[in-house]
């Protein structure tokens, strides 16, 4: 059981090019997020999906793109890099989300990828 | 749109010392979460408050819930260097986590 599985772990990019971070999950979660952390600020909501073909937007999710074909899989896309997208990234799953259940939403993250933006 | 503060931000404190770590939010919410991150690594649960008056324990770390006063408090008693990291609190607002900005802790001998 792997868990949450993120690739790559580290990447440099120039300004401009486009890239897909990959998250995939093993425990048939059915919510999937993913988030930045930059110093100082926390972890930063960029998009999520609470199933296979729904997908919404976060606190910051201008310059990303997500899609969710299958409940395993939850690529973050980069469209045209710029330098304010260096920082680590996080993608994270959840058994459900929402109010109506009554257990606890603990997120389960990946080991996180690390993106500079030159 | 909710807002999670945690102070303080950064804590350095001896090794045998008690303190508390804060987090306050701005809108209902009575479902927090507080995760541990240790350096360079991912995030780890530590606790989950489902409830108004909830605490948890777990070891020298303690966590507890007023929904009514927006505010969890992690206590931390008797510190030792493996505590060291930085330890984020998060709100459940239905379909998403809001973290906080995350408190710096270390822990010097």
């Amino acid at each position: 059981n792997a868990g949450v599985t993120q690739t790559p772990k580290f990447q440099v990019l120039k300004t401009g090019q486009s890239m897909t971070l990959q998250c995939a999950q093993d425990m048939n979660h059915e919510y999937m997020s993913w988030y930045r952390q930059d110093p100082g600020m926390g972890l930063r909501l960029i998009h999520y999906s609470v199933g296979a073909g729904i997908t919404d937007q976060g606190e910051v999710p201008n310059g990303y793109n997500v899609s969710r074909s299958t409940t395993e899989d939850f690529p973050l896309r980069l469209l045209s890099a710029a330098p304010s997208q260096t920082s680590v990234y996080f993608c994270a799953s959840t058994e459900e989300a929402g109010l109506q259940n009554s257990g606890a939403n603990v997120l389960t993250f990946g080991a996180g990828s690390r993106l500079t933006v030159l | 749109e909710l807002k999670v503060e945690q102070n303080p931000l950064f804590l350095s404190m001896q090794e045998g010392k008690n303190y508390t770590i804060y987090c306050n939010y701005s809108t209902t919410s009575d479902r927090l979460y507080w995760y541990r991150q240790d350096p360079g690594k991912s995030l780890e649960s530590l606790f989950v408050l489902l409830s108004n008056g909830a605490v948890k324990q777990e070891g020298r770390l303690m966590a507890s819930l007023d929904t009514k006063a927006r505010l969890s408090t992690l206590h931390i008693t008797a510190a030792v260097h493996d505590l060291s990291a930085t330890y984020f609190c998060a709100v459940d607002s239905g379909s998403r986590l809001t973290f906080g900005e995350g408190t710096q802790l270390t822990v010097n001998p």
